[in-house]
């Protein structure tokens, strides 16, 4: 059973540039959040997609946006980066098994550099 | 003030030692409270997780939480060279997913 997936695995794009990151998230699941997780720092939530719509939206500006695709999968976009733009991006996936906690599960992130 | 706060270390301990990691927060909504361990170019993974106040065993690792004192832990013992890694505190309130991080405290464990 494959985990969370992500691609690519590292990123170098210019600023002002635009990118996207894809996920795939585990088998059984339909919930997908992403989060920045700048050096150093613990990860900071972007936003998560639930039956194809955003649900829940963190302190990101409109700059970041995000799509969830009928077989769960999603992709993060960015445009006009900034050079603060650049950190480890991680998706997250999780799925309602009737628990008080549903875990997320990470994938392994797409690094960012933005030069 | 960040809504949560960690240490960020680095931690140096000797093999076998106890460590004791904490985090303090603001926010009285959080009733999730979560550790995961993250290594070097690897996504988080969860450790343990604590519903509201109390404690939590898993093997070597103890989670506590003290809820009156906006205060958790993470204790491991007999720690192994294995357990060197980054160590994230991570809150949620009901009815949400979202995830609010610490920053994250190294902890490295020397033979």
């Amino acid at each position: 059973d494959a985990g969370v997936t992500q691609s690519p695995t590292h990123l170098i794009k210019t600023r002002g540039q635009q990118v996207t990151l894809r996920c795939s998230p585990k088998s059984g699941h339909d919930t997908v959040s992403w989060y920045q997780q700048a050096l150093g720092q613990g990860p900071q939530f972007i936003f998560q997609y639930y039956e194809e719509e955003e649900r829940q939206r963190g302190n990101f500006p409109d700059r970041f946006s995000g799509h969830q695709f009928p077989n769960y999968s999603s992709e993060l976009n960015v445009n006009a980066l900034l050079l603060g733009d650049s950190a480890l991006y991680l998706c997250a996936s999780s799925g309602w098994r009737g628990e008080i906690y549903n875990e997320q599960f990470f994938g392994p992130g797409t690094r960012l550099t933005v030069l | 003030q960040k809504e949560v706060e960690q240490d960020p270390g680095p931690l140096s301990v000797p093999e076998g030692a106890i460590v004791s990691l904490n985090c303090t927060y603001s926010n009285s909504a959080f009733q999730y409270f979560m550790w995961y361990r993250q290594y070097s170019r690897k996504g988080p993974e969860l450790l343990m997780y604590t519903y509201s106040s109390g404690n939590k065993e898993d093997g070597r690792f103890t989670a506590q939480v003290d809820k009156s004192s906006k205060y958790i832990s993470l204790f491991i013992r007999d720690s192994q060279p294995s357990d060197s890694a980054t160590y994230l505190c991570a809150m949620s309130g009901d009815n949400t997913d979202k995830l609010i991080f610490g920053t994250g405290t190294r902890l490295q464990v020397f033979p």
